[in-house]
């Protein structure tokens, strides 16, 4: 069955330090990958994605994933936080076959300055 | 602009009584989706439809109803049965499920 795992409910950070946010999935085939930030009481945004291609992915406020098929994983980076980043973030797996998006339960980034 | 609506942003349901959570998109996307987000549980998918007349249970569906009449619309209706309603409710949209999904902005329902 396809899941999504994000072993990290909560990190917390520095402004100005780097950042990585962990996911993992388990799905069959090639997997429809996908990142979204969400701010209190907000819907999601679209971070980045990865359909195929280059394995890693540049997205918008400076944000950046790496696919690793190897491991199943698909890791968040930022170089430097801002304070403006803090907010909840989710990985999610698109799955033709399940005909479905699956979402891991987040994490919940704090900065403090 | 292009996007998804949903409404009301907060709404209030007492004991026993059915509410139905608007979602209207202009995106043009066949795929219409309503998630339940509560905390520390992420999201999870309550009801999906693929095409205008046509929609499938998510893992949650019991105590919701939905219909597809229209291509940009897609109504939940949270009713009596649904034991635990208070919760953020998100509606998404995509080309398809190899998309990514466009969110509303999300309802809050709580129960009084």
């Amino acid at each position: 069955a396809q899941s999504v795992t994000q072993p990290d409910i909560h990190i917390t950070v520095s402004e100005g330090a780097s950042l990585e946010l962990r996911c993992n999935y388990s799905y069959g085939a090639t997997p429809y990958l996908f990142w979204y930030v969400q701010s209190p009481g907000q819907g999601l945004q679209l971070l980045l994605k990865y359909f195929s291609g280059d394995t890693l992915v540049q997205g918008i406020k400076g944000f950046e994933a790496e696919f690793k098929r190897s491991q199943s994983s698909f890791n968040l980076r930022k170089p430097s936080v801002h304070w403006s980043d803090a907010a909840e973030y989710f990985c999610a797996v698109g799955s033709l076959t399940g005909n479905q998006f699956y979402f891991g339960t987040g994490t919940s980034l704090t900065v403090i300055p | 602009d292009g996007g998804i609506t949903q409404s009301p942003k907060y709404l209030f349901r007492k004991e026993g009584q059915n509410v139905t959570l608007s979602c209207e998109q202009n995106l043009n996307h066949d795929a219409m989706y309503w998630y339940r987000q509560d905390p520390g549980q992420g999201l999870r998918l309550i009801y999906y439809s693929q095409i205008v007349n046509d929609f499938q249970k998510g893992d949650i569906a019991e105590g919701y109803s939905v219909s597809r009449e229209k291509k940009e619309s897609f109504p939940l209706t949270v009713t009596s049965a649904q034991k635990n309603p208070t919760a953020f409710y998100l509606c998404a949209s995509s080309i398809g499920f190899v998309a990514e999904a466009f969110f509303g902005q999300g309802t809050r329902l709580t129960v009084v």
